[in-house]
């Protein structure tokens, strides 16, 4: 049974780009969950994805963005990228939307 | 005020003690409550999943939740320095909400 797999590690975008992100969920997980965390501090909720539909979303602006693929993989689409951008974004899978959450290394954004 | 609040520490024992890290929850309706262990410039990792009120054990660790004060407890017995790392409590559902993580040093 393989974990939650994310990618890139990390990556370097400039203020105004476009970046996305992508998780693979674990194994028979069919819930996908995204997470900021910024330095020092707990990771925030983004959005939920149950079977390819959003189910839930924090408080990010729309310019944050994803999608669930009939996989249950996902991607996080984050546009005309900010200063305050720059964390660690992760992803978690879970077998239903409210169940234990599994969490993949993270990526790393670094916005300059 | 915070839905879960949590004192980010530093907490520094020496190895062998007994470790007790605590949060608050403003919302007496959650239910689902969770610690995660998070390594330096890594994803955090399950470490205790509890409902409603009571005690649970796993090992080394027992998570406790106390409803009438809504205080969340996860306490360690004979730390290790391997445990060094920064502890989240969350509460559980969908929408997991975190405290801030309590950075602990164990030293050897």
């Amino acid at each position: 049974e393989t974990g939650v797999t994310q990618s890139p590690t990390h990556l370097i975008k400039t203020r105004g780009q476009q970046v996305t992100l992508r998780c693979s969920s674990q194994s028979g997980h069919n819930t996908v969950s995204w997470y900021q965390q910024a330095l020092g501090q707990g990771p925030q909720f983004i959005f939920q994805y149950y079977r390819e539909e959003e189910n839930g979303r924090g408080n990010f602006p729309p310019r944050f963005s994803g999608l669930q693929f009939p996989n249950y993989s996902s991607e996080l689409n984050v546009n005309a990228l900010e200063l305050d951008d720059s964390a660690l974004y992760l992803c978690a899978s879970s077998l239903s939307g409210v169940g234990e959450q599994f969490f993949g290394p993270g990526t790393r954004l670094t916005v300059l | 005020q915070k839905e879960v609040e949590q004192d980010p520490g530093p907490l520094s024992v020496p190895e062998g003690a007994i470790v007790s890290l605590n949060c608050t929850y403003s919302n007496s309706a959650f239910q689902y409550f969770m610690w995660y262990r998070q390594y330096s410039r890594k994803g955090p990792e399950l470490l205790m999943y509890t409902y409603s009120s009571g005690n649970k054990e796993d090992g080394r660790f027992t998570a406790q939740v106390d409803k009438s004060s809504k205080y969340i407890s996860l306490f360690i017995r004979d730390s290790q320095p391997s445990d060094s790392a920064t502890y989240l409590c969350a509460k559980g559902g969908n929408k997991l909400v975190f405290g801030a993580g309590t950075i602990l040093r164990v030293k050897s």
